[in-house]
């Protein structure tokens, strides 16, 4: 079976720093891929990792290990429109979507 | 960047009724696209795969003859509810792949179907 597993809810501070851990068990692996979520809308773009490592963009990075079957999305100097789900997504032969984070920033 | 256009956004039907959403590229050839579903609150659940030119591939629990799906060509596939019932009542977004950028996925805005 395929599973990605994220934790439900977090909650942070404006102007902080929060952690998205993703874990992923997989039949095959080309790829994860960081989705945001704001309710009732599509999902939008964040990040694609395919190879180990950290790739940063802007206030928003993602880090990939395989070996471990591990990511994470990190986001800094969060602001309240970080508000919003991030859906952590493996793709095999097609997208598996993991279970979604609910991130919540208070002021 | 690259466009999907679904439609329709919102759609509300009566218990019997057969829904047809649509999903189209609008700036590039979509050899696949995906089909998902997502009730509140919850994450994206892949119901099918769809290929240009052939049929569908089912996710498991997904009935193929209540999601009927097409994809007539490399620009549009559709998802069509049939004989929808309350419990179809969900968020359904389509994705689509770009022939020439493959690890790139775009997405559609979705429909909220609601039967009544």
């Amino acid at each position: 079976g395929q599973n990605i597993d994220q934790p439900t809810e977090m909650t942070a501070t404006e102007g902080a720093i929060v952690q998205i851990n993703c874990t992923y068990q997989t039949s095959g692996f080309n790829g994860l891929f960081w989705y945001q979520q704001h309710a009732g809308e599509a999902p939008t773009f964040l990040s694609y990792n395919v190879l180990d490592g950290l790739e940063e963009k802007g206030r928003f990075s993602s880090f990939l290990s395989r070996s471990k079957g591990y990511s994470y999305l990190l986001l800094k100097e969060l602001q309240m429109k970080d508000s919003a789900s991030y859906l952590c997504a493996v793709w095999t032969d097609k997208l598996i979507f993991g279970t979604g984070t609910r991130l919540q920033v208070f002021p | 960047g690259a466009v999907v256009s679904q439609h329709p956004s919102r759609v509300i039907c009566k218990s019997g009724t057969s829904v047809k959403i649509e999903c189209r590229s609008l700036d590039f050839q979509a050899t696949t696209m995906f089909w998902y579903r997502q009730f509140p609150k919850k994450s994206l659940m892949l119901m099918a795969t769809s290929n240009e030119g052939s049929k569908a591939t089912y996710e498991q629990g997904v009935e193929k003859d209540k999601f009927l799906i097409n994809h007539a060509s490399l620009t549009l596939s559709t998802l069509t509810v049939t004989s929808a019932h309350p419990e179809d009542s969900s968020f359904y977004i389509c994705s689509a792949r770009d022939r020439d950028r493959h690890e790139k996925l775009f997405f559609g805005s979705g429909t909220q179907l609601s039967v009544l």
